[in-house]
């Protein structure tokens, strides 16, 4: 079946813009989880979602960050004013159920703000 | 709250060798420990996993040991081969909480 999916898989955008990242889990994940992973770096967690409780935004790194997802579905990671710090990789993960299940990740986007 | 160190950050073994990288937790509450594989400009991949009722679980040339009463855990990787070169993260997941990342692990096969 279809795997976790990202779009776009590359955004360049000038210092100061907003930018929305989006993430297609896998049908029937209750879990979606977004990191960040900077430039031969690790995973820097930033959001969990479990089904209907309030997500864990522990992990977001400053209040220009938010996310959303809708039920079960499709999540947004939004960018406001975006700096040159922000440039990495936005990887989304979703798991069948909380987090000691398999987590599949997508493919990324590639933030470059320049 | 939990704390997951992972060592070294960069592993050099000939190709048939073994390699073993490290891990260790703060919480003693953590249950469950996953591994995952990222090979250059890919996304990580769950390679081998363990919950803390496990003290070992092998799936072919990988392995995985808990040691719970010293809080850490090891990834051993037998007769290395060129496959293998990746970067290896470890992670901990203490009680109703997400998990909690190692720094991650180059490992480098040499031919």
């Amino acid at each position: 079946g279809a795997g976790v999916s990202q779009s776009p898989s590359n955004k360049v955008t000038e210092k100061g813009k907003d930018v929305e990242l989006r993430c297609d889990p896998i049908s029937g994940h209750t879990a979606l989880y977004w990191y960040r992973q900077r430039l031969g770096q690790g995973l820097e967690f930033l959001i969990y979602f479990q089904g209907n409780s309030a997500p864990d935004k522990s992990g977001l790194p400053s209040d220009r960050f938010s996310a959303e997802r809708t039920g079960e579905s499709v999540s947004t990671l939004t960018i406001q004013r975006t700096q040159q710090e922000d440039s990495a990789v936005y990887l989304c993960a979703s798991s069948y159920g909380g987090s000691s299940y398999e987590q599949y990740f997508g493919p990324g986007t590639r933030l470059t703000v320049t | 709250g939990e704390n997951v160190e992972q060592h070294p950050s960069t592993l050099s073994v000939q190709e048939g060798d073994s390699a073993v990288i490290k891990c260790t937790y703060s919480d003693s509450a953590s249950n469950y420990f996953p591994w995952y594989k990222q090979e250059l400009g890919k996304r990580p991949q769950l390679i081998i996993d363990i919950r803390s009722n496990v003290g070992e679980k092998k799936d072919q040339r990988i392995a995985v040991t808990l040691n719970k009463t010293a809080k850490h855990f090891s990834l051993h990787i037998t007769e290395t081969q060129p496959e293998d070169s990746a970067v290896y993260f470890c992670a901990a997941r203490p009680s109703n909480y997400q998990l909690i990342w190692g720094a991650g692990t180059k490992l480098i096969i040499k031919p």
